[in-house]
């Protein structure tokens, strides 16, 4: 079945510090990959997606994530984190026999110390 | 102006009533989702439809009803709610049609959410 896992449930940093979140997916295919990011209260908005081509992929508020095959993996990074990116993230995919189901992992909640 | 924007943003009620979501999208899109977010943060499809037509229909009670008047708007009602439909459902749309969606690059933009709490 097509699945991706969050292996990570909670994360906490020191502000300034990098951060990895890891993505594992399982489709047939390759994927097409995506990172959401869910503020306390907010909904969900997009930082970056993967379709083809280049591996790393840059989105907004300095994140980067990295496909790779070998793998299975779509983590997210930033070189220094802010207070503010202290929310909920989602790893998301679809596949082309999936239509528009997009599949969400069960996110990771990364808090910020000061 | 917000591009998917859903109303109410938060609705508390009492077990056996029936209350409506309402959405809508001013990006022109085609399709559009109805997403929920249960207690643990896990977010599953309920449906989407393209152009007024329902594409999918995950397994959802049928007390969950969609209704697209029009393509760039779709509701959600449900009857006779029970403790278990508290959730955060979530609107979405994209342009291109289902099958297609985000393989031809395009991506679902999410709405804010509804917080539906039944008492």
């Amino acid at each position: 079945a097509q699945s991706v896992t969050q292996p990570d449930i909670h994360i906490t940093v020191s502000e300034g510090a990098s951060l990895e979140l890891r993505c594992n997916y399982s489709y047939g295919a390759t994927p097409y990959l995506f990172w959401y990011v869910q503020s306390p209260g907010q909904g969900l908005q997009l930082l970056l997606k993967y379709f083809s081509g280049d591996t790393l992929v840059q989105g907004i508020k300095g994140f980067e994530a990295e496909f790779k095959r070998s793998q299975s993996s779509f983590n997210l990074r930033k070189p220094s984190v802010h207070w503010s990116d202290a929310a909920e993230y989602f790893c998301a995919g679809l596949s082309g026999s999936s239509g528009d189901k997009l599949t969400f992992g069960t996110g990771t909640r990364l808090a910020v110390r000061p | 102006d917000t591009a998917v924007s859903q109303t109410p943003k938060y609705l508390v009620t009492q077990m056996g009533n029936d209350k409506s979501i309402k959405c809508e999208q001013n990006l022109g899109h085609d399709t559009m989702y109805w997403y929920k977010q249960d207690s643990k943060k896990f977010l599953k499809i309920m449906f989407s439809y393209n152009n007024k037509e329902l594409i999918i229909n995950e397994t959802v009670p049928n007390r969950f009803s969609p209704k697209s008047p029009d393509k760039a708007h779709l509701n959600l009602h449900i009857n006779s709610l029970e403790l278990g439909d508290s959730a955060v459902y979530f609107c979405a749309s994209s342009q291109a049609p289902p099958g297609q969606g985000i393989v031809g690059g395009n991506t679902i933009y999410f709405g804010e959410g509804s917080w539906l709490t039944v008492v």
